[in-house]
């Protein structure tokens, strides 16, 4: 079936540590991956997204890492600031290609 | 300023009430989207629109209902017939059908 997951629910870093979230999917014929970032109240916000003709992508600061072979998924935060604590959700696009289906999330502290 | 403005902020409910959120967008997409959001979980699907006067149920339309007479405008109400509304609903767009989706702020819905 279709459902992505992520594999801790918090992760608690130290400012300017890297940070690596991690997401397992479970359907292998998903072509397309997006991650958000989700501060408190907020509605998500895009940060970087990766296709499956790729395994590696990276933008300011952020990597995506993309494991077809055991459908996993990762984004990593470079020199992790305090303003990075937030929760970040993967999602993939569904089978039909019409929406998005997001993984229950992981929660970023960050303490200085 | 380009976005997608959704309102209210907080929204209140009587027993046996209908309530309507709004979204409107000005990024001239053509999808739209509504999803709800329950305190540490992900974001599911409740309807979504890919062009004007068509919509699709998501994975929990039941006691939801939508409209998409303007390309701006995709109005979610809660009706009475959802018996669990209490949730963080949040309304997207994107360009296309498997696109990247842009979000708006929320409207934080609760029963009184």
């Amino acid at each position: 079936g279709e459902s992505v997951g992520l594999h801790l629910p918090t992760l608690s870093v130290q400012e300017g540590d890297n940070s690596i979230i991690n997401c397992a999917y479970s359907n292998s014929a998903s072509d397309y991956f997006i991650w958000y970032k989700q501060e408190s109240g907020k509605g998500p916000q895009f940060i970087i997204d990766i296709r499956s003709n790729m395994d590696k992508r990276q933008g300011q600061r952020v990597t995506v890492l993309l494991n077809k072979t055991v459908k996993h998924l990762s984004l990593q935060i470079a020199a992790t600031q305090p303003g990075d604590s937030a929760v970040y959700f993967c999602a993939e696009i569904n089978q039909a290609g019409t929406a998005l289906i997001f993984g229950k999330g992981t929660t970023l502290s960050v303490s200085s | 300023d380009g976005g997608i403005t959704q309102s209210p902020k907080y929204l209140f409910r009587k027993e046996g009430q209908n309530v309507t959120l709004s979204c409107e967008q000005n990024l001239n997409h053509d999808a739209m989207y509504w999803y709800r959001q329950d305190p540490g979980q992900g974001l599911r699907l409740i309807y979504y629109s890919q062009i004007v006067n068509d919509f699709q149920k998501g994975d929990i339309a039941e006691g939801y209902s939508v409209s998409r007479e303007k390309k701006e405008s995709f109005p979610l109400t809660v009706t009475s017939a959802q018996k669990n509304p209490t949730a963080f609903y949040l309304c997207a767009s994107s360009t296309g059908q498997g696109g990247i989706q842009y979000f708006g702020a929320g409207t934080r819905l609760s029963v009184l």
